[in-house]
């Protein structure tokens, strides 16, 4: 059974260039999160996708959107990419629509460097 | 305010002591709480959660007391292992329908051979 699954591990991309990253959840669930993770801090939410819509949002920029697929797969976008975007972004899956009572299932993420 | 704050960032202990993790969270209508553990290189992985109208649960090895009188939680680690060295996060999850988890900054728990 497998995990959630994130592609590609690694990325290294230019300041102003555009980045999609991507996301398999595990396997029975249909909501999937992003998370922003900086180094030495929390994960910080970015999003939630469940039947293909946003439902919840965090504090981020418009630069950063993302879609679900009807078979549960996401992706995270971001536009203008800026130095201070070098993070690993981590995504995270559950199951249902009021998973809000469930933890998360994370991915081991994509560490994004843009220089 | 939506945060969830740890009192220590860094926590080193002998192997075969008990760990004691502590967190402070800010949302008073917060009802379900989570503690993940993340090692080097992966992202987090759940370990223990509980909801608001309880106030002690325990797993295997684990247990997480809430106190929502000072809106305070901890994780207690029993015969701390080398394995468990890793950073540990305690989070909230936010509305219904539509959630976010809101992440602690991380301690980073050290276990001395």
């Amino acid at each position: 059974d497998a995990g959630v699954t994130q592609s590609p591990t690694h990325l290294i991309k230019t300041r102003g260039q555009q980045v999609t990253l991507r996301c398999s959840p595990k396997s029975g669930h249909d909501t999937v999160s992003w998370y922003q993770q900086a180094l030495g801090q929390g994960p910080q939410f970015i999003f939630q996708y469940y039947e293909e819509e946003e439902r919840q949002r965090g504090n981020f920029p418009d630069r950063f959107s993302g879609h679900q697929y009807p078979n549960y797969s996401s992706e995270l976008n971001v536009n203008a990419l800026l130095l201070g975007d070098s993070a690993l972004y981590l995504c995270a899956s559950s199951q249902g629509q009021n998973s809000y009572n469930s933890p998360l299932h994370f991915g081991n993420g994509t560490r994004l460097t843009v220089t | 305010g939506e945060s969830v704050g740890l009192h220590l960032p860094t926590l080193s202990v002998q192997e075969g002591d008990n760990s004691i993790i502590n967190c402070a969270y800010s949302n008073s209508a917060s009802d379900y709480f989570i503690w993940y553990k993340q090692e080097s290189g992966k992202g987090p992985q759940f370990i223990i959660d509980i909801r608001s109208n309880m106030d002690k649960r325990q797993g295997q090895r684990v247990t997480v007391l809430l106190n929502k009188t000072v809106k305070h939680l901890s994780l207690q680690i029993a015969a701390t292992q080398p394995g468990d060295s890793a950073v540990y996060f305690c989070a909230e999850n936010i509305g219904t329908g539509g959630f976010k988890t809101i992440f602690g900054a991380g301690t980073r728990l050290f276990v001395k051979a």
